[in-house]
């Protein structure tokens, strides 16, 4: 399996909505991300796990919590969101400092706030 | 100092032709340098790789030239086809490969 699972592919939610993403890869993978993409954008990254632990949080708002329950997931909780924050969220994956360098990204999560 | 800057913006090439992306940085730490492929709704995908300790490198169609003195990396396309019609980022990162800093991206079109 040389893939990055994401879903939902499409949602849309209010603003006073609680909602999650997921991500899961079974590459063995142990550095897991979190970007977000505007359109016409690169990928802006928010959240990188190294080995199950959040090793860096781009001053993401706290209405945006992740969460890595094992190494082959990974959430994306959200509560209150802006209609600003409507975008493509990625997640993607990468071996941690040796062999492969690149990321494996999923397709996204296109998401809607009303 | 953390920037890749990138250009053009956009590009429209003939099938058959060699579209050219070039790309600059400034921070010398940067130690990789890799190329991702995105299409309309899909997520990002590497499509190929350089390190500073070499100035080119081929995967199949797809060619980096990298001039370390230049700080400059460029992306070519040999024998461009619809099919690459695509938005192109080129990226750098230090410390072999965590945090990534992207260009802006390049929207490519080939025309048949």
């Amino acid at each position: 399996d040389t893939e990055v699972t994401q879903t939902p592919k499409h949602l849309v939610m209010g603003m006073t909505n609680k909602k999650s993403l997921k991500c899961e890869q079974h590459m063995g993978h142990r550095a897991m991300y979190w970007y977000k993409q505007k359109a016409k954008k690169p990928p802006e990254l928010m959240f990188v796990y190294s080995y199950e632990k959040l090793s860096i949080n781009e001053s993401v708002p706290s209405r945006f919590s992740p969460e890595c329950p094992n190494s082959s997931l990974l959430n994306l909780h959200l509560h209150a969101l802006q209609p600003e924050d409507s975008a493509l969220y990625l997640c993607a994956s990468s071996q941690d400092r040796s062999g492969n360098y690149g990321y494996t990204f999923g397709s996204g999560t296109r998401l809607t706030v009303v | 100092q953390q920037q890749v800057k990138q250009s053009p913006q956009s590009l429209i090439v003939q099938k058959g032709g060699i579209p050219i992306i070039n790309c600059a940085y400034e921070n010398t730490a940067f130690d990789y340098f890799p190329w991702y492929q995105q299409f309309p709704g899909k997520g990002p995908a590497l499509l190929i790789a350089i390190r500073p300790d070499v100035s080119e490198k081929k995967e199949g169609r797809f060619t980096i030239s990298f001039n370390k003195s230049a700080k400059q990396f460029s992306l070519h396309i040999m024998d461009s086809q619809p099919g690459d019609s695509a938005t192109y980022f080129c990226a750098a990162s230090k410390n072999y490969g965590q945090n990534f800093v992207f260009g802006p991206g390049t929207r490519l079109s080939v025309l048949p």
